[in-house]
């Protein structure tokens, strides 16, 4: 058990709609990192949380967006959804300079159809 | 090219034998280095962790980490049912916005009775 929760674990949604995935950082953990993990490949970084800011992001659109609040729990907002987007997404949190201990949650199933 | 190679396998091995997982990453300006095992429809769990090059060894399991050739392996001795999973190496720069992961592809390994 990482401390690192995450819902839905799964979910079907339209082409075109939109979806929100929540996740729960370890305790004391003030970083949040969210990935996709389409089925045979690594997780790709979306983006990171510090302090409620955004703090790095990877090759996404900006149909993907977040939210990290106060308590440094995280939301991923996916707008338009496309057939791609079909895939594991896994929240991962970690204290801020110890990046090299980063703890990922069991993931929300999101499929498109 | 990729930043972080990884054969996908799938890699089959009898029980008891010893397993070596390998990756080879292109970007040298990081310098963390970790193993993840992923079992089906589950969340990346972090096996260990290296910084820079030299050997790290947990229990059954030994990291090692060659600068040189930009090569990062994991041992497993002893090989056990229960290691049949996907290893995922991956590459951080530790702090800050670089303490993204860049994941490989992940390797199958199945480990047989």
């Amino acid at each position: 058990e990482t401390g690192v929760t995450q819902s839905p674990t799964h979910l079907i949604k339209t082409r075109g709609q939109q979806v929100t995935l929540r996740c729960s950082s370890q305790s004391g953990h003030n970083t949040v990192s969210w990935y996709q993990q389409a089925l045979g490949q690594g997780p790709q970084f979306i983006f990171q949380y510090y302090r409620e800011e955004e703090n790095g992001r990877g090759n996404f659109p900006p149909r993907f967006s977040g939210l990290q609040f106060p308590n440094y729990s995280s939301e991923l907002n996916v707008n338009a959804l496309e057939l791609d987007d079909s895939a594991l997404y896994l929240c991962a949190s970690s204290l801020a300079g110890q990046g090299n201990t980063i703890y990922f949650g069991e993931g929300s199933w999101l499929t498109v159809v | 090219q990729k930043e972080v190679e990884q054969d996908p396998g799938p890699l089959s091995v009898p029980e008891g034998a010893i397993v070596s997982l390998n990756c080879t990453y292109s970007n040298s300006a990081f310098q963390y280095f970790m193993w993840y095992r992923q079992y089906s429809r589950k969340g990346p769990e972090l096996l260990m962790y290296t910084y820079s090059s030299g050997n790290k060894e947990d229990g059954r399991f030994t990291a090692q980490v060659d600068k040189s050739s930009k090569y990062i392996s994991l041992f497993i001795r002893d090989s056990q049912p229960s290691d049949s999973a996907t290893y995922l190496c991956a590459q951080t720069g530790g702090t800050g916005t670089a303490s993204k992961l860049t994941f490989g592809t992940g390797t199958r390994l199945q480990v047989t009775l």
